[in-house]
């Protein structure tokens, strides 16, 4: 079976841009998280889908990071406008049931400069 | 806050050694324990997981962790590594009162010297 695909693998953009990273979760996955990265820290949480519905967006650290799953399949989060601080990789996960079944993206590393 | 803690940011060993990367969390009830691995240019693959029964857990790649209540850790072992095992390793906790969400740690970048 196809894995969980990300794309694009990398992005650099300028301060003030705006990014979309698209991820395609692996089919009859319902469940799909975001996860990121930043530089020297820990991988945080930014939010989990249920289909198309956001179950936990705690994790999103401002409204210049919108998510979107229309339909229920692939994803989109888009930084608008991106920052500095917004450089690093960002992982998207998705899973059938709960947790139990996990499965990573390769990530998309942005870089904004 | 709940939080899991990797205290070694970077570990050296030689090819064949035996190795053990540390893990510890914090709160009280027992969680949902993994370790994932990150080789360069690749997503987060799954070790091994812990849910119940049995505290000492095989993974895949030859990996087993053993799970300590008394000591909240999850520690990872190898008897014999391989050059391959270069990568980035990362433990990571489902608290109990966070549905799916992972709680991960800094990381261990090991490196392996043939």
């Amino acid at each position: 079976e196809a894995g969980v695909t990300q794309f694009p693998s990398h992005s650099v953009i300028e301060k003030g841009q705006t990014v979309t990273l698209r991820c395609d979760p692996i089919s009859g996955h319902d469940n799909l998280y975001w996860y990121r990265r930043v530089m020297g820290k820990e991988i945080k949480f930014l939010l989990h889908f249920v289909k198309e519905s956001k179950q936990d967006e705690s994790g999103m650290p401002n409204n210049r990071f919108l998510a979107e799953r229309t339909g229920g399949t692939y994803s989109t989060l888009k930084v608008q406008p991106a920052e500095l601080e917004d450089s690093g990789v960002y992982f998207c996960a998705s899973s059938f049931g709960t947790v139990y079944g996990y499965t990573f993206g390769s990530g998309t590393r942005l870089t904004v400069v | 806050a709940q939080s899991v803690t990797q205290p070694d940011i970077h570990i050296t060993v030689s090819e064949g050694a035996s190795l053990e990367l540390r893990c510890n969390y914090s709160y009280g009830a027992t969680p949902y324990l993994f370790w994932y691995v990150q080789s360069p240019g690749q997503g987060l693959q799954l070790l091994l997981k812990y849910f119940s029964g049995d505290t000492l857990v095989q993974g895949i790649k030859g990996f087993e962790a053993e799970f300590k209540r008394s000591q909240s850790s999850f520690n990872l072992r190898k008897p014999s590594v391989h050059l391959s095992d270069d990568a980035e390793y990362f433990c990571a906790v489902v608290f109990n009162n966070a549905g799916n969400m992972l709680t991960f740690g800094g990381g261990t970048r090991l490196m392996v010297k043939p």
